[in-house]
């Protein structure tokens, strides 16, 4: 079981916005930036959003991070096919003194 | 172009070592915080292990105390895993990750490589 909890899947419809929550505690979420990355089968993962919601270069406005307590939410804007991957959340922990990942979020579009 | 290339994975049995290393090339590696994160087959990702630039900060995930140690030689522009003691619970494809920013193990990775994959069976 991952210290930070993101739901198995979420789904949608070409054009909807959908929202993949990323619950922690105060010791990861509650007291430190949270990152987003996407993987698509068999390829390396990528930095989507880091510092909660900073876009690196090159990543769509589609795709917009934030925070509240010890919550964070990926929103997917505008959802296209090519959005069809698996999605987590990561952020340091002071408690276990090292990097926590969510269990990772399989996003369709149906 | 910025990239990260793993290399040393392989079958291993249980109790075995294997020592992983990554080359990193376009940027100043001597500059970044440096990371393992692994992943099972069909899993999610774990963290393994950060290492700041000037080795002074180093971090191990529980799974990896005691048995994997990291390093760095940034006159060779590489960072390394050595893991003894393996089990199959280590069997995964590992990937050596940049850091973006000055700070070690803030989870923002923001360079991967291509991964190596870690098979541990009898």
């Amino acid at each position: 079981q991952s210290v930070v909890t993101q739901p198995p899947s979420v789904s949608g419809t070409p054009g909807q916005t959908v929202t993949i929550s990323c619950s922690g505690s105060r010791s990861n979420i509650g007291s430190n930036t949270v990152n987003w990355f996407l993987q698509f089968p068999g390829t390396a993962p990528k930095l989507l959003i880091s510092s909660n919601n900073r876009r690196p270069s090159g990543v769509p406005d589609r795709f917009s991070g934030s925070k509240s307590g010890t919550s964070a939410s990926l929103a997917i804007s505008g959802l296209q096919s090519v959005d069809e991957a698996d999605y987590f959340c990561a952020a340091w922990d002071d408690r276990v003194k090292g990097v926590v990942f969510g269990g990772g979020t399989k996003v369709t579009v149906l | 172009e910025v990239q990260l290339v793993e290399s040393g994975g392989g079958l291993v049995k249980p109790g075995g070592s294997l020592r992983l290393s990554c080359a990193a090339s376009g940027f100043t590696f001597s500059s970044l915080s440096m990371s393992w994160v692994r992943q099972a087959p069909g899993k999610g990702l774990e963290w393994v292990s950060s290492i700041s630039s000037t080795t002074s900060y180093i971090y191990y995930a529980d799974s990896a105390k005691g048995r994997f140690t990291i390093s760095r030689d940034n006159a060779k522009n590489s960072l390394y895993l050595q893991m003894n003691s393996l089990t199959a619970g280590d069997t995964a494809v590992y990937y050596c990750v940049r850091e973006a920013g000055g700070f070690v193990a803030t989870g923002a990775f923001d360079v991967w490589g291509q991964g190596t994959m870690v098979t541990v069976s009898s």
